[in-house]
């Protein structure tokens, strides 16, 4: 069966620091992955996704995430975080076909020290 | 970038009562919606699929008799929490697939929080 897993329930940074958010996931095949963020009061918003190809994958807000298949691996970085990127932060999987489901991991509620 | 809206976005209801949650497209035509639901500072919890214009496909465990839902049409899908008791208390969000947009994409509104006293 599907599963995401991101280990880090919570994770404080200083502001200007480099942040990386970890997820793991298990599936029979390559799935489609992403990773959005949730603050309070707004939807959730996708910061990037990775479908095929390159596998290194650039977001907005700065954010990048590389895909590695022997790690089953799909880890989120930011060289240097704002104040403004304190949120909730969910990885998830799509299986392939067009169902268009998609597993969330656990969260991790990233909290940056000013 | 395409919008979800929710309404409302908090409800408080007494146990027993019905409560309806609208989920709209606003600038797009979403043929597929999903229902999800989020517990305090957990993941997010696929309910069930919403195709326009045929009956949702629900998850294994969620209840369809308690979680009525329906897709009228490409814009708009609503979720019925039927005779609602404090264990459905939850943060309840949608999100609508764009029929024109990439693989596996999908938009989310912004939650409805439903307290049931």
């Amino acid at each position: 069966a599907q599963s995401v897993t991101q280990p880090d329930i919570h994770i404080t940074v200083s502001e200007g620091a480099s942040l990386e958010l970890r997820c793991n996931y298990s599936y029979g095949a390559t799935p489609y992955l992403f990773w959005y963020v949730q603050s309070p009061g707004q939807g959730l918003q996708l910061l990037l996704k990775y479908f095929s190809g390159d596998t290194l994958v650039q977001g907005i807000k700065g954010f990048e995430a590389e895909f590695k298949r022997s790690q089953s691996s799909f880890n989120l970085r930011k060289p240097s975080v704002h104040w403004s990127d304190a949120a909730e932060y969910f990885c998830a999987v799509g299986a392939r076909g067009n169902t268009g489901k998609l597993i969330f991991g656990q969260g991790t509620t990233l909290q940056v020290k000013p | 970038g395409a919008v979800v809206s929710q309404h409302p976005s908090r409800v408080i209801c007494k146990s027993g009562t019905s409560v309806k949650i609208e989920c709209r497209s606003l600038d797009f035509q979403a043929t597929t919606m999903f229902w999800y639901r989020q517990f305090p500072k957990k993941s997010l919890m696929l309910m069930a699929t919403s195709n326009e214009g045929s009956k949702a496909t629900y998850e294994q465990g969620v209840e369809k008799d308690k979680f009525l839902i329906n897709h009228a049409s490409l814009t708009l899908s609503t979720l019925t929490v039927t005779s609602a008791h404090p264990e459905d208390s939850s943060f309840y969000i949608c999100s609508a697939r764009d029929r024109l947009a990439g693989v596996g994409e999908q938009f989310f509104g912004p939650g409805t929080r439903l307290t049931v006293l």
